[in-house]
This record gives C-alpha cells, structure tokens and sequence, in this order.
C-alpha cells in the first residue's frame, strides 16, 4: 500500500526557533498534500493545502508568513514552523493525494513541542 | 458549509459488549464522502471505511459495521463484541466534491472509546 512519510516524528524546540517538518509520499506522486494540526484531545483541523509547484492555499485563521509551507517536488511537502511559540506546540499530521488513484493517504504525524 | 458532528466524548465498556459510535454529518453537496478513523494512542490515523453519498449499503467487516442513513445524515459505526485493542479515539470524517475522497477532510471532535477487561 501508499506510505506517507513525515520526519521528524518528534521534534523540541526552543521559543523562537524554527522547525521544519517534511512530509514525503514513498511510493507514489502527490500532486496536493494537505497539513492537518491537533491539539491534545482535540480534532483535527486544516491547515493548508499544498500544491507541487504553486501557493499553499491555507485555511483562515492560519498565519500562512508563520506556517511556510513549500511543496517543491511530487513526492514531498515540508511545513515550517517560524518563529516557535509553546503554543504552536501540537501534533502536525500531512496527507497525500496520489495523482494517479486520487485516492490520499495520512502520514503517521510529527509532534512538536517548543519550550 | 460542511460539519461533522460526534456528540459522545467519552465511551467506556467492558470487554464483549457491543457499542456504537454515532456520527452526523452537515453538507450542502450531493456528492461527498464520510470516513472514519481509528487513532490509537500512538497517534497515527488508522483508515477503517470511506462511504460515498450514492451508497448506502451497510457495510460489514469484522467485527465493524457502518450504517449509512442519508435521511438522517448519520453514518454510524458499530465494533461488535469489543476488545480492549479497540481502545482509541474514533474519528468520523466528511470531504466534499467530485474529487471527494482526495480533497480536505473536516473532522468531527472524536469520540474516545475505552474498552476494559
């Protein structure tokens, strides 16, 4: 099946730093990934959405000048975290949509924690 | 505007017992797909059904079956005879369109489910 890779899995940083997340689709092409995020015992809420070679397209209320998001290449999409905050700490979870089946597939989410 | 409603917070039971997770989904579209999730404590979403609008067989797998009832905009799901590796979060989902089941997904808030011995 389609894997969907994010890296790192785990990652602290200090307030005020950035931190960036890659989001990469192994075995398939992704035209459009999207950034999920979920705060503790919450839902999931998007993001952004990424397309290979144009703009994010980011959701409202998401400050698209802290959350950089480039999507250079079909099989990978990184998301940057400028400037840090403790409340930026969160579980960041991207999805890929295959080209070719349509069909999108999560990645198993990296959780940031900035101190 | 698209809206996933999960009223139960919090479910537990105990080992064996059948329990349902009710899901009620807002759309204005009619073409659109529901999901659900299954995230254990590890974190990774786990895929268990997808569901488009023009299908409303129920579906069986397992010890899982889903009702998809349009009239009522619900799309619940049932674990039959529940295991304590069943404990997670369960999360219903919806995206709309023609490329539906490749587009955003809108999330309902998750119901925890916490099956003991």
């Amino acid at each position: 099946g389609a894997v969907v890779s994010q890296h790192p899995s785990r990652v602290i940083c200090k307030s005020g730093t950035s931190v960036k997340i890659e989001c990469r689709s192994l075995d398939f092409q992704a035209t459009t990934m999207f950034w999920y995020r979920q705060f503790p015992k919450q839902s999931l809420m998007l993001m952004a959405t990424s397309n290979e070679g144009s703009k994010a397209t980011y959701e409202q209320g998401v400050e698209k000048d802290k959350f950089l998001i480039n999507h250079a290449s079909l099989t990978l999409s990184t998301l940057t975290v400028t400037s840090a905050h403790p409340e930026d700490s969160s579980f960041y979870i991207c999805s890929a949509r295959d080209w070719d089946s349509y069909e999108q597939y999560f990645g198993p989410g990296t959780r940031l924690t900035v101190t | 505007a698209q809206k996933v409603t999960q009223a139960q917070t919090e479910i537990s039971v105990v080992e064996k017992e059948d329990v349902t997770l009710d899901c009620v989904y807002e759309t204005r579209d009619t073409t659109y797909y529901l999901f659900w999730y299954k995230q254990p404590p590890s974190g990774e979403l786990v895929f268990l059904i997808r569901r488009n609008s023009f299908d409303e067989q129920n579906e069986i797998s397992g010890r899982y079956s889903w009702n998809f009832q349009k009239s009522t905009s619900s799309f619940n799901f049932t674990i039959t005879a529940s295991q304590v590796v069943d404990s997670a979060v369960y999360f219903c989902a919806l995206s709309e369109g023609n490329t539906g089941t490749a587009s955003k997904l809108t999330f309902g808030t998750g119901t925890r489910l916490q099956v003991t011995l």
